[in-house]
């Protein structure tokens, strides 16, 4: 089935940029959607369809993808942006449609 | 405005039945060409897809879970339902109930519910 890899965790100051990758075979092929976790809550929808976000995710969230990499940037970092993020896909291998990465630790310091 | 809730049963018994009921409003399961889900994430771990159900009864299972795991929807109720047999302790986890459809985003979730498996 379909392998999602997600980057180790990451720290950063207030202010500064935080980037997270999710590598999957021929990943630009497919819609990559990513999802903010924070501790006790459900996930929220921060990017779909590789770049695009909802309404009421700021624009410091932006996604961007290419062959092989999804990559999700978070610019101008702030403390509420502490969680865990996921990459997701839907892949048509009919065992296992709805893949999620493993999730990436995004710590603010 | 969407909103689903998860509700049932919050401590099963090992080798017993899992059985959860996601009650849907602000819009209708009929009709819609959406995917209802289930997901879940044990304590400390990622999130993993248990299996979605569309209003016609449809329903695409997990492989890992499929013989143990029984999807199903009530229209007339707006709900749609999980059921879980022989429960051990690895299915100890959050349940999520959530709406999505095929190759688009899970745009919407429950707030989830702890199921702890322990006798």
């Amino acid at each position: 089935s379909f392998v999602l890899t997600q980057s180790p965790p990451v720290s950063v100051a207030p202010g500064q940029t935080a980037t997270i990758t999710c590598g999957g075979d021929e990943i630009g092929t497919k819609s990559v959607h990513w999802y903010q976790q924070k501790p006790g809550q459900a996930p929220v929808l921060v990017v779909h369809d590789d770049s695009d976000r909802p309404s009421g995710i700021p624009e410091r969230f932006s996604g961007s993808t290419s062959w092989s990499t999804a990559t999700l940037t978070i610019n101008r970092v702030e403390v509420g942006d502490e969680a865990d993020y996921y990459c997701q896909v839907w892949d048509r291998g009919v065992e296992h449609p709805v893949v999620f990465g493993g999730g990436t630790k995004l710590t603010v310091l | 405005q969407l909103q689903l809730q998860e509700s049932g049963s919050r401590l099963v018994k090992p080798s017993q039945t899992l059985s959860l009921t996601c009650d849907v409003s602000g819009v209708s399961i009929d009709g819609s060409s959406y995917s209802w889900i289930w997901l879940r994430q044990p304590p400390g771990k990622g999130l993993e897809w248990i299996g979605y159900i569309y209003d016609t009864g449809n329903t695409y299972y997990n492989q890992s879970l499929k013989s143990r795991l029984s999807l199903s929807v009530d229209t007339s109720k707006n709900q749609f339902f999980l059921s879980l047999t022989s429960v051990t302790a690895a299915d100890t986890a959050v349940y999520y109930c959530a709406r999505g459809s095929w190759g688009s985003a899970i745009d919407s979730w429950g707030q989830g519910t702890l199921v702890t498996v322990s006798s």
